[in-house]
């Protein structure tokens, strides 16, 4: 049962160290988006991209994060120079077509990437 | 700017009761609506949704409503069982948008 599937579940980073959070789709999926989740917090939409593309990443900070989906291997949700502030659960998402264009809710989530920044 | 709230935090209901979990909203745009379902460890399912153009669906034990005139919608577990602990997120969508705005969270407890 290929599912969405990100790694690492857990990092522990220090202050200033790069994050990085990888996502594989669930197989025949292009549609990919990051959410993150700061503690009690709903998930907040960060990124939406398709291979080779970004779509739209008006929730992404300004510095220190991006994010890209080649068109071999997985997604990557990249943090430089990481504050406490980013510790957060960073979830990964899929869809076979573009958000909910299928209305069906079908957005597939993984288990989630738990940055902790000390 | 919470444009999805969940007021209650926790939730704790006896197994075979009904489970009644409320969210509001504030933006107008919004049109379709859903509920996920999360587990510890695990990353949010979803459970059950429902068009801006319906107020009703139902799905075995799982019912949402959906009162647009006062924003609000509601999802019914009946009846509650031990495996519905867990957290609820209620979650919108504008029309032909792909981002979701979710709310915080209830945490629903299933006593035996």
């Amino acid at each position: 049962n290929a599912g969405v599937m990100q790694n690492p579940r857990h990092l522990v980073r220090r202050r200033g160290q790069e994050a990085r959070l990888r996502c594989s789709p669930m197989k025949g999926h292009s549609h990919v988006y990051w959410y993150r989740q700061l503690p009690e917090e709903g998930l907040k939409f960060m990124v939406y991209l398709q291979k080779e593309n970004i779509i739209d990443e008006s929730g992404m900070p300004k510095e220190r994060f991006s994010a890209e989906f080649p068109k071999e291997g997985p997604s990557i949700l990249r943090i430089q120079q990481v504050v406490r502030g980013d510790s957060a659960a960073y979830f990964c998402a899929s869809s076979p077509l573009p958000g909910l264009a299928n209305k069906t809710g079908e957005l597939f989530f993984g288990e989630g990437s738990r940055l902790t920044v000390l | 700017d919470q444009q999805v709230k969940q007021n209650s935090p926790s939730l704790s209901v006896q197994e075979g009761r009904i489970s009644i979990l409320n969210c509001d909203y504030t933006n107008s745009m919004f049109d379709y609506f859903l509920w996920y379902k999360k587990y510890p460890a695990e990353g949010p399912t979803f459970l059950i949704s429902i068009s801006s153009i319906k107020d009703k669906n139902e799905d075995g034990r799982f019912t949402v409503f959906l009162n647009k005139s006062a924003k609000h919608l509601s999802l019914h577990i009946v009846p509650s069982q031990p495996g519905d602990s867990a957290v609820y997120f209620c979650a919108a969508s504008e029309v032909d948008d792909y981002k979701l705005s979710f709310g915080a969270g209830t945490t629903v407890t299933v006593r035996a």
